[in-house]
């Protein structure tokens, strides 16, 4: 199992660009999360899809756009990139949502994708 | 909505050490306290939680523990390795029907 996969790992983009970030997931988990770290700030949640075919939107989920493709892929769209939107982001999953605490609510990290908005 | 703060923001020890990393909470309905590690250049991973029906938790030489009446809860590592530095981040939930909220993180170096 590769686990929670993201692409791509780095991008440069200039102020105003698009660009869509990719996860998918093996483990056949059905909520999916994107998160944004920056430093001093630990990590906050942009956008969450607690089953395939909804979406929720987080803590930071201004300028962001989210789509649950299918049950193993979740993307996250930034329409007109902002310097502000300079950050590290990371995709999670989790075989349940949080409505509960047992370990089905663990929740799994891809590697991260480094995106620079000059 | 749900607060949590976390001290320090940097440690040091040297090998063979203890390690403790706290965080306090702000929402007295979270129970759900999970503690991740992340490494260089690579996502957080769940190295342990706790539920609020219990104290105390331990996984060989990690533990974590909880005082619900102060809100606060805390990682304890022991005989800390090399292999240990990286950055620790405390969370906590409500579980139901809410997001998971991270602290800011604690940058751990484990000098030889």
């Amino acid at each position: 199992n590769a686990g929670v996969t993201q692409t791509p790992k780095f991008q440069v983009l200039k102020t105003g660009q698009s660009m869509t970030l990719q996860c998918a997931q093996d483990m056949n988990h059905n909520s999916m999360y994107w998160y944004r770290q920056d430093p001093g700030m630990g990590l906050r949640l942009i956008y969450y899809s607690a089953s395939e075919g909804t979406t929720d939107k987080g803590e930071v989920p201004n300028g962001y756009n989210v789509s649950r493709l299918n049950k193993r892929e979740f993307s996250l769209r930034l329409e007109s990139a902002a310097p502000s939107q300079t950050s590290v982001y990371f995709c999670a999953s989790s075989l349940k949502g949080w409505g509960g605490t047992s370990p089905a609510n663990e929740q799994f990290f891809g590697p991260g994708t480094r995106l620079t908005v000059l | 909505g749900e607060n949590v703060e976390q001290h320090p923001s940097t440690l040091s020890v040297q090998e063979g050490d203890s390690a403790v990393i706290k965080c306090t909470y702000s929402d007295s309905a979270s129970n759900y306290f999970p503690w991740y590690k992340q490494e260089l250049g690579k996502g957080p991973q769940l190295i342990i939680d706790i539920r609020s029906n219990v104290g105390e938790k331990k996984d060989q030489r990690i533990a974590v523990t909880l005082n619900k009446t102060a809100k606060h809860f805390s990682l304890h590592i022991t005989e800390t390795q090399p292999e240990d530095s990286a950055v620790y981040f405390c969370a906590a939930s409500t579980g139901t029907a809410s997001k998971l909220t991270f602290g800011t993180g604690t940058r751990l170096q484990v000098t030889l």
